[in-house]
Order: C-alpha cells, then structure tokens, then sequence
C-alpha cells in the first residue's frame, strides 16, 4: 500500500526555473529517500534523508523533511530538460524490513 | 555503483504462459530483494519481499501462488508469473539491498514489461 500523497501529481516549468515537489507521509519513519524515473526506466536514487536530519544538499537537489509533519519537500534548482521524468518518495518505516513504501510520484516536464 | 540487472526487458506471450523475471545484483551481496509492480502512470506497489535462503514474505492482496518468489543466493530473486492472463500486464521492477544497514539507498533494476496477450 502506499505510504503518503505527493504534491503536485504533474508539473511543467520552463528551463533554469526551479521545480519544488513535495511528499507528505503516515508513519514513523527509519529515512526518507527521493528517488527519479524516466520513462518505462527503473529508479536511479537521488537523495536519502534520515529521520534525525532536517536538511540534505546534493548539486541541484535541496532534500527538506519535518517529522512533526510527516513531510518532505525535493527541491531542484536551475531545472535542464532532462530533469524530464517522475519523481517518487519513499520512507523505510521503523521495523528492520528494509522495504519503502512509495508515494504517488510527480511527473515533472521541463520545457526547453 | 551497486549495479542490478533485470531481464528481460520485454516479454510478450499468450495467456496461460508463465513467466519468469529475473533479477541480479552484480557487484555486491543482495541479503533482501523486492519485487514491485506499477501499472501506467502510477507509483510502485511493494509486491514481496525476498529475503535469501527463506520464503518470500507477501504484501496484502498478493496471491503467493500466482507470484512465485525465489531467492536462491545472494545475487538471484527470481519472480515467475505463473498461468499469466492480461490483467497480469504490467510493468515489474526488482530491487536490492545489500549488507550495510537500513539507512542505505535501494538499488532497481531496469523493469520488465510484461504482456499477455
């Protein structure tokens, strides 16, 4: 089942803006993680955030989470067209499965 | 980086076959593999969990019989969708964990479309 929604489902900027998604969660988490999928592509991850950390740069990824919210942001900076693609959040929960849940995703379109 | 290989990529056959994904890390020690289902446009649903050497450990709603899961060593989880029917279509991505602890990024494979037709 999924863990949480992410907002917005779908977003289109244009190049060099910045495109912020956000994912909101249930549960009580171990981490959160970001993770990007092109097309008919499996998952390459992005960023993982552990519950006691607020804040994670990575180049142009700028990763928020509030636990007292059960929320995430993903912030991509100067945006290219290809950041063309979907972008999931996941959370591993606190019991040692090692599954994540995933949320509902943003397609996100970065028009040249 | 950790690199896992999924295959094939494609699969197209007729209803009543079974079909059997496959799913490799290559360059390191997968003590737990997923297996995830996503259907067009939407997010991955946790299918099983897939731990080596032991039963797969099935989400809710999985039918264990239609989703036959094998983890026979540290680099293998094999899927077989077995009696596959066209609602079987869907699109299946592996992943991997590997021996450094929970707080580490899961490693997928490139996906397996399958069709029945």
């Amino acid at each position: 089942s999924q863990q949480g929604e992410e907002d917005p489902q779908a977003l289109s900027i244009q190049e060099g803006e910045n495109a912020t998604m956000n994912c909101s969660y249930k549960t009580s988490i171990n981490n959160l993680q970001w993770y990007r999928q092109n097309s008919g592509r499996g998952l390459v991850h992005l960023i993982l955030i552990r519950s006691n950390e607020r804040e994670k740069h990575s180049g142009r990824l700028r990763v928020t989470l509030d636990t007292s919210k059960k929320s995430s942001s993903l912030l991509i900076t100067a945006s290219r067209a290809a950041d063309t693609a979907s972008y999931f959040c996941a959370t591993a929960g606190m019991d040692s499965s090692y599954k994540l849940i995933f949320g509902s995703g943003t397609r996100l379109l970065v028009r040249p | 980086g950790a690199v896992v290989s999924q295959h094939p990529s494609r699969v197209i056959c007729k209803s009543g076959t079974s079909v059997k994904i496959e799913c490799r890390s290559l360059d390191f020690q997968a003590t737990t593999m997923f297996w995830y289902r996503q259907f067009p446009k939407q997010s991955l649903m946790l299918m099983a969990t897939s731990n080596e050497g032991s039963k797969a450990t099935y989400e809710q709603g999985v039918e264990k019989d239609k989703f036959l899961i094998n983890h026979a060593s540290l680099t293998l989880s094999t899927l077989t969708v077995t009696s596959a029917h066209p609602e079987d279509s869907s699109f299946y991505i592996c992943s991997a964990s590997g021996l450094q602890g929970i707080n580490q990024p899961q490693h997928f494979g490139d996906g397996t479309r399958l069709s029945i037709l």
